[in-house]
């Protein structure tokens, strides 16, 4: 079965200062990750998705995130965090055949002025 | 174009009752899955449904049930009621392709009393 694992429960930053979440994930196959967003009592806004292209991916909100198979991680980055930045950010995985995405337990990002 | 929608957006209802959620995918998506989120939780996919049937289910009781209609809408339906069910209940629509994002609406927060 497919999983991942957000290394980090909370992660706090000051404003323009860069965001490291991580996340490691376990698949037997070639995976479809992806990185959600989730503002308080919102639904889940795709970040971004690596689907075995570019193992680079750009996102939305200057952020993005490298797909580094020998290290089974997909850790999303950002240069310089912004206020609006604070949410809970969840990594995913698409399970094989029919797209069921099973989730990570998320990463709560704190932002400070 | 309009994003994925659910209604309604909050529900209050009592232990041993019947509730019926709706969903109403992104225009061109053909696929329609259901998540629960409890509150601290990341959401726990419930089932999946393509062309009228579910295609895949996750590890809920069959209290929990689906449909999917010829315009690709669905309702999910949960009988009778415990106050565990309490939860967000996220539909996600896409296309028929593990590699494509899947985009989700804004959820229904269902309450048992």
């Amino acid at each position: 079965a497919q999983s991942v694992t957000q290394l980090d429960s909370h992660v706090s930053v000051s404003e323009g200062t860069p965001v490291l979440l991580r996340c490691n994930y376990s698949s037997s196959y070639s995976p479809s990750l992806f990185w959600y967003v989730q503002h308080p009592n919102k639904g889940l806004q795709l970040l971004l998705k690596y689907t075995s292209a570019a193992t680079l991916v750009k996102g939305i909100n200057g952020f993005e995130a490298e797909f580094k198979k020998s290290e089974t991680s997909f850790h999303l980055t950002k240069p310089s965090a912004h206020m609006s930045d604070a949410a809970e950010y969840f990594c995913v995985v698409s399970d094989t055949g029919f797209q069921k995405l099973v989730f990570g337990t998320g990463t709560r990002l704190l932002v400070s002025p | 174009d309009a994003g994925v929608t659910q209604s309604p957006t909050h529900l209050i209802k009592t232990r041993g009752q019947q509730v019926t959620l709706r969903c109403s995918p992104k225009s061109g998506h053909d696929t329609v899955s259901w998540y629960q989120q409890a509150l601290g939780q990341g959401p726990q996919f419930i089932f999946q449904y393509y062309e009228e049937e579910e295609r895949q289910r996750g590890n809920f009781p069959d209290r929990f049930s689906g449909h999917q209609f010829p315009n690709y809408s669905s309702e999910l339906n949960v009988n009778a009621l415990l106050l565990g069910d309490s939860a967000l209940y996220l539909c996600a629509s896409s296309l028929a392709d593990r590699r494509q994002a899947a985009f989700f609406g804004q959820g229904t927060r269902l309450t048992v009393v």
